[in-house]
């Protein structure tokens, strides 16, 4: 089946850092990608709709300043948390739509970010 | 605005024994799509079952199957003979199928124990 990575699976940086994501579909192509964050115990919130060539969708209170999303290419979607804060420790969870609406959304591994 | 509802946030099941998850959904659409993702402690989203909206009959996969019941706006996840393999968060998700690029709506999640 399709395939999505995201990298790194883990990362520690330091406060007032910045930290990139990438998301890749490794054997389709995604015009549209959707990043989330997952709470422990809570469930996916969306963050932002990514669409390649063009702006990111964000969802109202997600500060689209500190999470820039990047969709340059149709293989790989980049989500960059700017001077990162403890509180915005997190797992960031990418998923990319193979097809059209109603094809099989395929999901990342995740990435675990610890602001210390 | 779709929501998804699951009102079980935790449940438990004897090995080999039957459980039903349940979900409900509240949407004003007629085509749209359904799916239960399962999300084990190593957090990566596997699709479980997905349903077409406009198919009457039930989605079955091996030992999972769905009881859609569309006027009901109700999608309840049916696992036969339980494993231990199947602990994990269980989340029913929505999709709108009138446009190419919108995300998945998640429910809250239900956290599934199968004992043994």
């Amino acid at each position: 089946g399709a395939v999505v990575s995201q990298h790194p699976s883990r990362v520690i940086c330091k406060s007032g850092t910045s930290v990139k994501i990438e998301c890749r579909s490794l054997d389709f192509q995604a015009t549209t990608m959707f990043w989330y964050r997952q709470f422990p115990k809570k469930s996916l919130m969306l963050m932002a709709t990514s669409n390649e060539g063009s702006k990111a969708t964000y969802e109202q209170g997600v500060e689209k300043d500190k999470f820039l999303i990047n969709h340059a290419s149709l293989t790989l979607s980049t989500l960059t948390v700017t001077s990162a804060h403890p509180e915005d420790s997190s797992f960031y969870i990418c998923s990319a739509l193979q097809g059209y609406s109603g094809n099989t959304i395929y999901f990342g591994e995740g990435s675990w970010l610890t602001v210390v | 605005a779709q929501t998804v509802t699951q009102s079980q946030p935790e449940m438990s099941v004897q090995e080999a024994e039957t459980v039903t998850l349940s979900c409900t959904y509240d949407t004003s659409e007629n085509n749209y799509y359904l799916f239960w993702y399962k999300q084990p402690p190593s957090r990566q989203m596997i699709l479980v079952i997905r349903q077409e909206a406009y198919k009457q009959q039930n989605a079955t996969e091996n030992r999972f199957s769905v009881n859609f019941q569309k006027a009901a706006k109700s999608f309840s996840l049916k696992i036969s003979d339980s494993q231990l393999g199947d602990t994990a968060m269980y989340f029913c998700a929505f999709m709108t199928g009138n446009s190419g690029n919108t995300p998945l709506v998640f429910g809250k999640g239900t956290r599934l124990s199968v004992i043994a």
